[in-house]
């Protein structure tokens, strides 16, 4: 298995663009995870999905911020207009509900925001 | 709401030495999940070991085991014969068995091997 896949690896862009960042769940899984992890709050859970369907989107900083999962391979995660305090490690994980219910992480997208 | 602690900002240990890396946490809950998650410099997340609130029996991986006493809300992870490999920041991580799936962290104990 591939794993969990993210892209891009990096990104760096300007305040006020809009960034968009991906990932693809393991293949089976049917809970997808966003977290951000940063110096002055750590890990923390932005949102998640069961079947395609946001659960719980109470950790999403602001309107700036919004995911997407149309489908069970694909999500997304999006910032408009992006702010320098958005600098991050943006981590995507997935896990099974019939397992474990372990989440498997992706490598992350490391995000600043100049 | 339930909280994560670990006390040790920083460990380090001889290489082939035993260490013991400390975690408590907060809830009312009867029924949840706990976790350690390994971050190399790579920041690569990877699951270590996983222990059932419900299970007496504390989990072991190899040269990881954990100390799981429910009563005290202690998760205690020992790494055994440690390597230069095991060098990282490790997260103690909560789930509750009851509806959200989401993981509550600690802030992450950095654990230095010493060669």
């Amino acid at each position: 298995d591939a794993g969990v896949i993210q892209s891009p690896r990096h990104e760096v862009t300007e305040m006020g663009q809009e960034v968009t960042l991906r990932c693809k769940p393991i293949s089976g899984h049917d809970y997808l995870f966003w977290y951000r992890q940063t110096m002055m709050r750590g890990l923390e859970l932005l949102i998640y999905f069961n079947n395609n369907v946001p659960i719980d989107d109470s950790g999403m900083p602001e309107d700036r911020f919004s995911a997407k999962m149309p489908n069970a391979s694909f999500s997304t995660l999006k910032i408009q207009p992006s702010e320098p305090r958005d600098s991050a490690v943006y981590f995507c994980a997935s896990s099974s509900g019939t397992g474990g219910y372990e989440q498997y992480f992706g490598p992350g997208t490391r995000l600043t925001v100049t | 709401a339930q909280t994560v602690t670990q006390s040790q900002p920083e460990m380090s240990v001889q290489e082939a030495e035993t260490v013991t890396l400390s975690c408590t946490y907060d809830t009312s809950e009867s029924d949840y999940y706990l976790f350690w998650y390994k971050q190399p410099p790579s920041r690569q997340m990877i699951l270590v070991i996983r222990q059932e609130a419900y299970k007496q029996q504390n989990a072991t991986e190899n040269r990881f085991s954990v100390n799981f006493q429910k009563a005290a809300k202690s998760f205690s992870l020992k790494i055994s014969d440690s390597q230069l490999g095991d060098a990282a920041m490790y997260f103690c991580a909560y789930r509750t068995n009851f509806g959200n799936e989401k993981l509550t962290f600690g802030t992450g104990t950095r654990l230095t091997i010493i060669p």
